[in-house]
């Protein structure tokens, strides 16, 4: 079972560089979420998508797009990263919230650097 | 706004020993409640997810109660191994989310159990 997929695992960009972050999973799963991870911080929400069409921004979207044009994928994007951008992303999915007991599953992250 | 907050930062317990890990959170209004347990390198993996209406979730050697009212959860690991070895997140669905499931994370509890 592959669950979340996240590519690649490692990048380091320059500063105004430009680059997609990949996720795909495939539990038919219709919420799908990115975060990022700072040093000794908890996660934080960037954006996120209820089904493929839709997607809002979460609690730090500035500097990101993304787009959810099919179930399983939700590609992040970094239009000109920033150093401030360096971090840890992940990507996560979900069942509709309503179900109870269905957590959200991870993927294992990208880390990225920006120098 | 919601804040979650964890403590201890860190801890380190012969193996053997019980422990509880403590989660704190600001608003009541809550949906549900997760931890996590992240390794290094890793991406994060539901241990227990307790809904609101719930008072405490077993898995294993694994029990985490909520209290809603006082906005406090714990996470109790019975007879530690050294495989527990890893940081403890918890985080809380606010009802407040608008729709998107949206989790509210601590800062984790890096856990480290000696032989």
């Amino acid at each position: 079972n592959a669950g979340v997929t996240q590519t690649p695992k490692f990048r380091i960009l320059k500063i105004g560089q430009s680059m997609t972050l990949q996720c795909t999973q495939d539990m038919n799963h219709n919420y799908m979420y990115w975060y990022r991870q700072d040093p000794g911080m908890g996660l934080k929400l960037i954006y996120y998508s209820v089904g493929a069409g839709i997607t809002d921004k979460g609690e730090v979207p500035n500097g990101y797009n993304v787009s959810r044009s099919t179930t399983e994928d939700f590609p992040l994007r970094l239009e000109l990263a920033a150093p401030s951008q360096t971090s840890v992303y992940f990507c996560a999915s979900s069942y509709f919230p309503g179900r109870s007991n269905q957590p959200q599953h991870f993927g294992d992250g990208t880390r990225l650097s920006i120098l | 706004k919601q804040e979650v907050t964890q403590i201890p930062a860190a801890l380190s317990v012969p193996e053997g020993e019980n422990l509880v890990l403590n989660c704190s959170f600001t608003d009541s209004a809550i949906y549900n409640l997760q931890w996590f347990r992240q390794d290094p390198g890793k991406g994060l993996t539901s241990l227990l997810l307790i809904q609101s209406s719930q008072r405490e979730q077993t898995s294993g050697r694994l029990n985490a109660s909520l209290d809603k009212s006082s906005g406090r959860s714990t996470l109790y690991i019975a007879a530690s191994q050294p495989g527990d070895s890893a940081t403890y997140l918890c985080a809380v669905t606010p009802l407040s989310t608008g729709g998107g499931n949206k989790l509210t994370f601590g800062t984790g509890t890096q856990l480290k159990v000696e032989l």
